[in-house]
């Protein structure tokens, strides 16, 4: 059982807004950055948002991250066919002295 | 620009132990204040982390595999390296190692970059 809680399956059509969220308490997310990595089929995970709300180069900006307390949220908007993926949410917790993860939201685009 | 590449063996038998090699680059762990850490995905599963070290040799370890874990790095702070004993079927999956930035005073941060990954399959 992941220290971090994410709903196990999301889904939305082409063109619509979906968001992702991630729960975990005081000691990772409430008081650390959270991370999100988007695992395309077959491939590694990849930094989407870091350090909360920030996107690498090259993540275009219909990707957005947000927190809230122990509480984040991916949001994706204009979904796209190529969207279809698993998204894991991180954060360091400081109880663990390590990094952990959600465990994971597997995106359909219908 | 960063990159991190796994090394090792593709299969290994059930109770023997498991060697990894992380392989730096953009980076060194000798000269950074940053960490680079194991993280693990059995197939089809989320990911785990497993265990990280820093650039002054201190290390952290997953609390349920601590006693099967040791990380370490070279001289040169261009390799890291992980090794698990006692492997056994349910560890079969594919290892990652990652760059961990060095943080702010305000928090903590998770992985930036993470290797294409190693897959290990325990077998007899």
């Amino acid at each position: 059982q992941s220290v971090l809680a994410q709903p196990p399956s999301a889904s939305g059509t082409p063109g619509q807004r979906v968001t992702i969220s991630c729960s975990g308490s005081s000691s990772n997310i409430g008081s650390n950055y959270v991370y999100w990595y988007q695992q395309l089929p077959g491939t590694a995970p990849k930094v989407l948002i870091y350090r909360n709300n920030q996107r690498p180069s090259g993540v275009p900006d219909r990707f957005s991250g947000s927190k809230s307390g122990t509480s984040a949220s991916l949001a994706i908007s204009g979904l796209r066919a190529e969207d279809e993926a698993d998204y894991f949410c991180a954060a360091w917790d400081d109880r663990m002295s390590g990094v952990m993860f959600g465990g994971g939201t597997k995106l359909t685009v219908l | 620009q960063i990159t991190l590449k796994e090394s090792g063996p593709t299969l290994v038998k059930p109770t023997q132990t498991l060697t990894l090699t992380c392989t730096l680059s953009g980076f060194s762990l000798s000269s950074s204040e940053v960490s680079v850490g194991w993280v693990r995905q059995p197939p089809g599963k989320a990911l785990e982390w497993l265990a990280l070290i820093y650039w002054n040799d201190h290390k952290r370890y997953s609390p349920s595999l601590r006693s099967r874990l040791s990380i370490s790095k070279d001289t040169s702070g261009n390799q890291v390296v992980l090794t698990m004993t006692n492997m056994d079927p349910v560890d079969t999956g594919t290892y990652y190692c990652a760059h961990k930035p060095s943080s702010s005073e305000i928090a903590t941060d998770a992985f930036d970059y993470l290797g294409p990954g190693a897959l290990v399959t325990v077998s007899s």
